[in-house]
């Protein structure tokens, strides 16, 4: 099955630049989306299309891709970004599945 | 506004089955995907697949063919997940997500509260 590659842990200061990255065979043609899930929360898509901001999500939070790898990146960190965050994209077998990544776990302190 | 509201929690005994609802409104119920997601405790989330609303033919990741079945109904904008044969692995938090269009792309929009579901003798 397919496999999508986090790190485990991020770790910055209050107005540092995080990035999260998101490593997989598919990515290169297939977009990545990034969820952000709070404690107890269901999980919310901050960055969808690889690069693309919903509605209500702050400007600090970009997306980008390069080849097999996609990054999520929080400029200016702040407290409250802490959290999981997951990446997801489909795979590349022509059919409509994919897949999240296993997580990062992102501590602002 | 956009709402995905899942029902409450199941206590389930090993080789008992569970159905979880997913009831949305605030939008056109055959005009976007519904997803469904796993999380173990205190693990990551596991995409388990989607249906499709027009055709009603769902698609299931990998791990996830079997014992778990999608199922809707388009007359009360409500999707359904079915889980026969619970294991005690089954226990973890089911969620429903809105794709943004018809078909699946990753792109989940709008997500129900979860479903904690507990399997235990």
């Amino acid at each position: 099955s397919y496999e999508l590659t986090q790190p485990p842990s991020v770790s910055v200061s209050p107005g540092q630049t995080a990035r999260i990255t998101c490593s997989g065979d598919a990515l290169p043609k297939k977009y990545g989306y990034w969820y952000l899930q709070k404690s107890g929360q269901a999980p919310v898509m901050v960055i969808y299309e690889d690069r693309k901001r919903p509605s209500g999500i702050p400007e600090r939070f970009s997306g980008s891709k390069s080849g097999t790898m996609a990054t999520l990146t929080i400029s200016g960190a702040q407290v409250e970004d802490e959290g999981d965050y997951y990446c997801y994209s489909m795979d590349n077998s022509g059919y409509p599945v994919g897949a999240f990544g296993g997580g990062t776990k992102l501590t602002v302190l | 506004q956009v709402q995905l509201v899942q029902s409450g929690s199941e206590l389930k005994t090993p080789g008992a089955s569970v159905k979880i609802s997913c009831k949305t409104s605030g939008y056109t119920f055959t005009n976007h995907a519904l997803n469904w997601v796993r999380q173990a405790p205190g693990q990551g989330l596991e995409w388990m697949g989607w249906i499709n609303i027009n055709t009603e033919n769902p698609i299931y990741a990998q791990d996830f063919t079997g014992r778990f079945v999608f199922s809707l109904d388009i007359s009360v904008s409500t999707a359904y997940l079915e889980i026969s044969s619970l294991r005690t692995e089954d226990t973890a938090v089911y969620y429903c997500a809105r794709g943004m269009g018809l078909y699946n792309y990753g792109d989940f929009d709008s997500w129900g509260q979860g479903t904690l579901v507990t399997v235990s003798s």
